[in-house]
């Protein structure tokens, strides 16, 4: 049985950076073809594709966020992680990770609140 | 970018209606295209991959069809559980949705 869950800090201040964890089970990223993205959605941007990254340490990002954004794993512990830098308000969102067959996000984790105030 | 277009934005049905909900790419992307049904307070959840394949578990009352630009959800019998708004998603190039479908019971 597939599961992931992201966890991170809920709230931050403008220009701080964003770190997040995907922690995930039933299936490992030292896998060949495996992927997991991360996804956000706000209710200004509707469902927003991130960052993902492969098993063989791959790494793709959205060509719009590209500059801001880290994605990096860790395969012995099954955990997946994204950092953004300079965080604004546009950037509140519930932000997601998911397993990506790489065509189609086909779990995904229940998501995370992330607001920036100040 | 290609912009992924979903009509319409709202749509009232009743039970046992068929349900039809549109999605529109800015350009070709062949058949690559997905269906995500998000529920209230929920994460999006896989429909259909591929335009036409139906994700492991999902009910044979939704389906898929369309190539090219056009792409068509099919509900063949709504049922109160599928009251959701629903996405599609383009992966021709990187990966973009769209702005969702909320469908609600008349």
């Amino acid at each position: 049985q597939v599961t992931l869950k992201e966890s991170g800090p809920g709230i931050l201040q403008p220009s701080q950076t964003l770190s997040l964890t995907c922690s995930f089970s039933g299936f490992s990223l030292s896998t060949y073809g495996m992927c997991v993205g991360w996804i956000r959605q706000s209710s200004g941007k509707g469902l927003e594709w991130l960052a993902n990254i492969w098993w063989n340490d791959d790494k793709y990002y959205n060509p719009s966020l590209k500059n801001r954004l880290t994605i990096s794993k860790d395969t012995s512990n099954n955990q997946a992680f994204l950092k953004i830098t300079n965080m604004d308000t546009a950037d509140t969102a519930t932000y997601y990770c998911a397993s990506n067959n790489p065509y189609y996000f086909d779990y995904w984790g229940q998501g995370v609140m992330v607001t920036v105030s100040s | 970018d290609i912009q992924m277009t979903q009509s319409p934005s709202f749509l009232s049905a009743s039970v046992g209606d068929r349900v039809t909900l549109n999605c529109k790419a800015s350009q070709n992307i062949n058949k690559y295209l997905n269906w995500y049904q998000q529920k209230l307070g929920e994460a999006p959840k896989l429909l259909i991959y591929n335009a036409n394949s139906l994700q492991t578990g999902i009910p044979s009352r939704f389906s898929g069809s369309g190539s090219g630009t056009d792409f068509t959800l099919t509900i063949s019998s709504l049922q109160p559980e599928d009251v959701a708004t629903y996405f599609c998603q383009q992966y021709y190039s990187g990966y973009t949705f769209g702005a969702g479908t909320k469908l609600e019971l008349k």
